[in-house]
């Protein structure tokens, strides 16, 4: 088995602030993703990675960078928070890509800007 | 135009009740896979079924079943025998092998279900 950690579990920011989301992964997966889910909506991809280095845009991109410095290890960047804005931020893995991997999701960092 | 719909964004059930959760997807690809996850309280997500067109790959519990109408392009989860425990949000995800889509996956809103006793 493995676990996937998020960090922080919540994060209070301010409006036009640069906010970092941390995720590790010791599945030893190939593929990680990050989420957003917004109330009322289903999640939707920010950025994915299939392997070290690699960065592969979702469909909700732009306010948001990412890095994929290790295998084990993803990291999401808000690059200028918008006020008024909460979300539930999801990092997940999978082996691959693929639609035969299943992605494992974490906990969550649950978002609000001030 | 939105590729998963679900329906129902909330809805409440007593212990011991059978529930039918819908889902409808949109695709023109031949080769695509349907997943139902359970997201809980605690921030965990859970895969629940995965459902390829001809299959049921994965199922984690005898009280979770699918009722897939390929030709109607709809899935339903089913749960049997309601408990408090299957309180949370599910959701209901398209992958499809696409050049457009590489390799992710579409969710639905979701559907938050309260169980009560």
């Amino acid at each position: 088995g493995g676990i996937i950690t998020q960090t922080p579990k919540f994060l209070i920011g301010q409006e036009g602030q640069k906010l970092t989301l941390k995720c590790q992964q010791n599945f030893n997966h190939d593929t990680m993703y990050w989420y957003r889910q917004d109330s009322g909506k289903g999640l939707r991809l920010i950025y994915y990675s299939i392997t070290e280095n690699d960065l592969q845009k979702g469909d909700l991109s732009e306010g948001y960078d990412a890095s994929r410095e290790k295998k084990s290890s993803f990291s999401l960047t808000v690059t200028s928070a918008q006020k008024n804005e909460m979300a539930v931020f999801l990092c997940a893995s999978s082996i691959s890509g693929g639609a035969v991997a299943e992605q494992f999701f974490g906990p969550g960092t649950r978002l609000t800007v001030l | 135009a939105q590729k998963v719909i679900q329906v129902w964004s909330t809805t409440s059930r007593q212990e011991g009740e059978k529930l039918t959760l819908d889902c409808s997807y949109k695709t023109s690809q031949v080769l695509y896979h349907l997943f139902w996850y359970k997201h809980l309280l605690s921030g965990e997500m859970v895969l629940l079924i995965r459902q390829m067109p001809s299959t049921i790959a994965i199922e984690r519990s005898g009280r979770y079943s699918v009722v897939f109408q390929k030709s109607r392009k709809s899935i339903s989860l089913v749960i049997s025998t309601l408990q408090p425990d299957d309180s949370g949000k599910y959701f209901c995800a398209l992958w499809e092998l696409a050049a457009s889509s590489g390799q992710k996956l579409v969710f639905g809103q979701g559907t938050i279900l309260k169980v009560y006793l």
